[in-house]
């Protein structure tokens, strides 16, 4: 079983389109997160949260909202796409919360949604 | 919030041969992390390393951390051809950069 999946892996939109990128995990893990890889490959922060609640919410545009139905679930709904959202986002989750001194260590990763916004 | 800044950009090396790569961030940490990502494919966990700690070995990865300089590296030894891939570091709050893309030929 995929630890963390995504879905779609591939999304195709015109601008101005709302589209959503959903991710689960099987891990039981309590934090999640949103990342944003760009075409030089820096890798972004977006989102993270905890248990359902938001924890870090990076300097993102409002047009990007996350959801957090359970703990297992973090999906990412974009609204009016532009031609700058067009990235590999990924997912993540993590056991506990990376604060001082108690994070056990490792962030697992989905295999990536490439959106590409025409 | 600080990031890890990866260096070099890029690297390329024969099989055999051994890959350094550097992470340098600002503020104090409580650890530091290596991922690994193959080309089209999700982040995967390399090792992890903490603030009092200055060597950590694993397999034929070998990491360590200056915390007076704020910087870490990663050594690959004995290279493989399938060792080609990105690598990234993140500090505390899993904030990473844009990693150096190793290349290495068979």
């Amino acid at each position: 079983d995929t630890a963390v999946s995504q879905t779609p892996k591939y999304l195709v939109t015109q601008m101005g389109n709302d589209k959503s990128i959903k991710c689960e995990q099987n891990l039981g893990h309590d934090t999640m997160y949103w990342y944003k890889q760009d075409s030089k490959k820096f890798l972004k922060i977006m989102f993270s949260y905890n248990n359902k609640e938001l924890i870090i919410n990076e300097t993102v545009p409002n047009r990007f909202s996350p959801k957090s139905p359970d703990k297992a679930h973090l999906n990412l709904h974009i609204n009016s796409l532009e031609l700058g959202d067009s990235a590999v986002y990924f997912c993540a989750s993590s056991p506990n919360l990376p604060i001082a001194g108690a994070f056990t260590g490792e962030l697992f990763f989905g295999e990536g949604s490439r959106l590409t916004v025409l | 919030s600080q990031q890890g800044e990866e260096d070099p950009q890029a690297l390329s090396i024969q099989e055999g041969e051994n890959a350094t790569m550097n992470c340098s961030y600002k503020t104090s940490i409580n650890n530091l992390q290596w991922y690994r990502q193959n080309s089209g494919r999700g982040l995967v966990h390399l090792i992890l390393i903490r603030s009092n700690e200055r060597e950590k070995h694993s397999g034929r990865l070998r990491v360590t951390l200056d915390t007076s300089k704020k910087s870490s590296s990663l050594l690959i030894t004995a290279s493989r051809a399938a060792d080609t891939a990105s690598y990234f570091c993140a500090t505390d709050d899993m904030r990473f950069g844009a990693g150096t893309r190793l290349t290495v030929k068979p």
